[in-house]
């Protein structure tokens, strides 16, 4: 079954340190690959996306995220965690269907 | 300004009574979705559509309904019949061929 698994629930990080957050698919077919925020009482943003252009993709507010098709990975990252940043986390996949599969998401709290 | 405009925001209702969730889009995509989001957990789809008159139950489609008689509103019912409906619902729209979704702002229903 196609699926989408976020590692850790809850994240935290200090103010300016390094942001990682792990998303892993299952999938033999490289698929569209997104990673969304959300912040409390809103709807999901658009972070970035992976449509099989670059492996390394650039996202807003300072958000990457690497595509390794050898370990199905799509993990977000940034290199200096903002008081901003606080907020969930969703990963998710698009395998092809009519549907996009998300995560469970990861909530990520930053320690002043 | 494009985008996916949920209405209302916030709404109150009495065990027993229906109600509709509206659901506008001026991106000009054809496919249209519609979420429900609990406290701590991920994204349950209710219902889909990917053109006009025509939509498919998601994976929580009991006690809900919907419409599609134009392409850019998929209202949304939350009937008497939904055991437990106070919750947060999302309304998407979906690009293709990548399958990104693009979000409303959410409805927060709570049942009094």
């Amino acid at each position: 079954a196609q699926s989408v698994t976020q590692l850790g629930s809850h994240v935290s990080v200090s103010e300016g340190a390094l942001v990682l957050l792990r998303c892993n698919y299952s999938s033999s077919v490289p698929p569209y690959l997104f990673w969304y925020v959300q912040y409390p009482n809103q709807g999901l943003q658009l972070l970035l996306k992976y449509t099989s252009a670059a492996t390394l993709v650039k996202g807003i507010n300072g958000f990457e995220a690497e595509f390794k098709k050898s370990e199905t990975s799509f993990h977000l990252t940034k290199p200096s965690a903002h008081m901003s940043d606080a907020a969930e986390y969703f990963c998710a996949v698009h395998f092809g269907n009519e549907k996009l599969t998300f995560g469970t998401g990861t909530r990520l709290t930053i320690i002043p | 300004d494009g985008g996916i405009t949920q209405s209302p925001k916030y709404l109150f209702r009495k065990e027993g009574q229906n109600v509709t969730l509206s659901c506008e889009q001026n991106l000009n995509h054809d496919a249209m979705y519609w979420y429900r989001q609990d406290p701590g957990q991920g994204l349950r789809l209710i219902y889909y559509s990917q053109i006009v008159n025509d939509f498919q139950k998601g994976d929580i489609a009991e006690g809900y309904s919907v419409s599609r008689e134009k392409k850019e509103s998929f209202p949304l019912t939350v009937t008497s019949a939904q055991k437990n409906p106070t919750a947060f619902y999302l309304c998407a729209a979906r690009r293709y061929p990548t399958g990104e979704l693009f979000f409303g702002e959410g409805s927060r229903l709570t049942v009094l």
